[in-house]
């Protein structure tokens, strides 16, 4: 069975500070995952994607994700945060052979000034 | 170029009427999958084409929900008799091939509240 858990609903931080959104995934094969992130009234626009090749994936506006299968985690980072970030943001895993989404419950990442 | 459009944006409905939602994929994506974002439920699978397959229909939740795809691209989700749990956004998204891995794109959604 697949399955993707993001473990914060709400995540704040300050302007300038670090971002870690944090995904864990159950697959029952070799997954692929991915984050989306949506912005208010705005369609899911995709940040990267891990298809089995490098484990550290570099994704637009500075985000990055590592995939860890020891830990089966896929965790979203960001060195520093921009009041443009705040969003809800999207852990996806697919099987091996099928591209059918599943989604995480989301992460809405809030950025204080 | 463009990208996957859906229509209508914005659907108020009374409870036992049908409704029709249309997505336009991205122009030479065979794949295309519908998804509905419930408030507190989360983005859910509903179904999937691919090419001239037979879709894939195990996400949708009830037999009053049905989808076709013509001619390989424009597709349309019909709900019959909506009940007010239907109320959502309903997301279309395309894909290249439908391959693993392959990125989906997605349309802006249609919104769908039944009164």
């Amino acid at each position: 069975a697949q399955s993707v858990t993001q473990l914060d609903s709400h995540v704040s931080v300050s302007e300038g500070t670090p971002v870690l959104l944090r995904c864990n995934y159950s697959s029952s094969y070799s997954p692929s995952l991915f984050w989306y992130v949506q912005h208010p009234n705005k369609g899911l626009q995709l940040l990267l994607k891990y298809t089995s090749a490098a484990t550290l994936v570099k994704g637009i506006n500075g985000f990055e994700a590592e995939f860890k299968k020891s830990e089966t985690s896929f965790h979203l980072t960001k060195p520093s945060a921009h009041m443009s970030d705040a969003a809800e943001y999207f852990c996806v895993v697919t099987v091996y052979n099928f591209n059918k989404f599943y989604f995480g419950s989301g992460t809405k990442l809030n950025v204080k000034p | 170029g463009a990208g996957v459009s859906q229509s209508p944006s914005n659907k108020v409905t009374e409870k036992g009427k049908d409704v029709e939602l249309r997505c336009d994929p991205i122009s030479g994506h065979t794949a295309l999958y519908w998804y509905r974002q419930s408030l507190g439920q989360g983005l859910e699978f509903l179904i999937y084409f691919q090419g001239n397959s037979a879709p894939d229909k195990s996400g949708l939740p009830s037999d009053r929900f049905s989808a076709e795809r013509t001619g390989g691209s424009v597709s349309t989700l019909t709900i019959q008799r909506t009940q007010q749990e239907d109320s959502a956004v309903y997301l279309c998204a395309s894909s290249l091939a439908g391959g693993r891995g392959e990125t989906q794109y997605f349309g802006p959604g249609t919104r769908l509240l039944v009164l």
